[in-house]
């Protein structure tokens, strides 16, 4: 069974630019969630996902920040414009039905994302 | 409120036990988890205790959970060079159907030779 998968594994844009990062669940995976990595921080939460619904958007930092999950398949995290404090590793996870009482959580190998 | 706090660092000798001890704040946190993230790599879901219990283990690993005082240790038995990493511990709360996670800072175990 493939795992999590993102990409780009690693993306350097300027301030000010967009960027695109993708994330393709474990095949089955209801929930999928998105987490970033600021250098020397803690990993936080920004947004999880119901299949296509946002069921809680409330790590988002800002309106800079758009996450879509058109047919509850793979998802996108959209960063425009780019500033320099968006730097760092954007996880993404993936979970199935916690009602079926399935609690792992699998993460994706991370995109790093530099902001020059 | 949400706050986890670890260690940073941790250093070995090869052959003895490790134990990365982990705190958290939020009473309502339902299960505990520990991932381990090696170098160039994304997060590996290790382990992870349900709330109402006090221990687990899992080969060499033994996972301490003392719910009075919010304390979460994982203890590796006879650690390898291969266990050196960051050892991330994680609570989480239901939310709408998933979990939602709050992360540590990440323990650096460095096992010596």
């Amino acid at each position: 069974e493939a795992g999590v998968t993102q990409f780009p594994s690693h993306s350097v844009i300027e301030k000010g630019q967009t960027v695109t990062l993708r994330c393709d669940p474990i095949s089955g995976h209801d929930n999928l969630y998105w987490y970033r990595r600021v250098m020397g921080k803690e990993i936080k939460f920004l947004l999880h996902f119901v299949k296509e619904s946002k069921q809680d958007e409330s790590g988002m930092p800002n309106n800079r920040f758009l996450a879509e999950r058109t047919g509850g398949t793979y998802s996108t995290l959209k960063v425009q414009p780019a500033e320099l404090e968006d730097s760092g590793v954007y996880f993404c996870a993936s979970s199935q039905d916690s009602a079926r009482g399935l609690y792992e959580q699998y993460f994706g190998p991370g995109t790093r994302l530099t902001v020059t | 409120g949400e706050d986890v706090e670890q260690s940073l660092f941790l250093s070995v000798r090869e052959g003895d036990s490790s134990v990365i001890n982990c705190t958290y704040t939020d009473s309502s946190s339902t299960y505990l988890y520990w991932y381990k993230q090696e170098p160039g790599a994304g997060l590996q879901l290790l382990t992870y205790i349900f709330s109402n219990m006090d221990m687990k283990q899992d080969q060499r690993l033994t996972v301490l959970l003392n719910k009075k005082d919010k304390h979460l240790s994982l203890r590796i038995a006879d650690t390898q060079t291969g266990d050196s990493a960051i050892y991330f511990c994680a609570e989480s709360r239901l939310t709408g159907g998933g979990n939602k996670l709050t992360f540590g800072t990440g323990t650096q175990l460095k096992v010596e030779l």
